[in-house]
């Protein structure tokens, strides 16, 4: 079992629809949880990040994190197709290591 | 303030020979990592530098993979000899870990490699 699971897709939605990704994992040292969203050949960029458990909010977009499920979860609100690109899950320890563990990426394709 | 810097962004070689390939970090930042993409296996760290110092370097494929920093703003992943299972996306990503930086990784646009 890998240490952070996600599946691949591709996901497929109308314009409009409200978008879950998921990501699950077996490390339940992780504290830091990151969603990286990466464009077609380009370099993944950091979307959000959470500490611990909780829900954190930015715009359109909303991280979850069930540490107790060892779950994680990023909603899309109103999804447009400049939304559509690849989605990795990355977590990491504290204590001073600074290596996130990613998961492969789920493709996500909103179409008109 | 530009991102991090990558070159070239494209390399198309073919077996054997040598590349290498650079990563200029962020302005400010003091820790590299260098990472490969590819469909089969996702993002795999190759390996961490703090402080210009190599940290952790377990995901190195093999010894022809060897990798530099000269400074504090430049670094350096050169395979030797390569070979086509080399093909893929090399990323590096900055990081700052001192007080009131950012906290996580912003990465480059990456280099794509073929090696035939």
């Amino acid at each position: 079992q890998k240490e952070v699971e996600q599946d691949p897709g591709p996901l497929s939605v109308p314009e409009g629809a409200i978008v879950s990704l998921n990501c699950t994992y077996s490390n339940s040292a992780f504290q830091y949880f990151m969603w990286y969203r990466q464009y077609s050949r380009k370099g993944p960029e950091l979307l959000m990040y959470t500490y611990s458990s909780g829900n954190k909010e930015d715009g359109r977009f909303t991280a979850q994190v069930d540490k107790s499920s060892k779950y994680i979860s990023l909603f899309i609100r109103d999804s447009q197709p400049s939304d559509s690109a690849t989605y990795l899950c990355a977590m990491r320890v504290g204590g001073g290591s600074y290596i996130p563990t990613f998961g492969r990426g789920t493709s996500l394709i909103v179409h008109p | 303030d530009a991102g991090v810097i990558q070159s070239p962004r494209h390399e198309v070689t073919e077996m054997g020979q040598e590349v290498t390939l650079r990563c200029k970090l962020i302005s400010g930042h003091n820790s590299l990592f260098w990472y490969r993409q590819t469909m089969m296996r996702g993002l795999e760290l190759l390996i961490y530098f703090n402080n210009n110092v190599p940290i952790d370097d377990s995901g190195m494929p093999e010894d022809r993979f060897s990798a530099k920093m000269p400074n504090a703003s430049f670094s350096t992943l050169k395979i030797q000899p390569s070979e086509p299972r080399d093909s893929a996306v090399y990323f590096c990503a900055s990081r700052s870990t001192l007080a009131g930086g950012d906290n996580e990784q912003f990465f480059g646009p990456g280099t794509r490699l073929t090696v035939l």
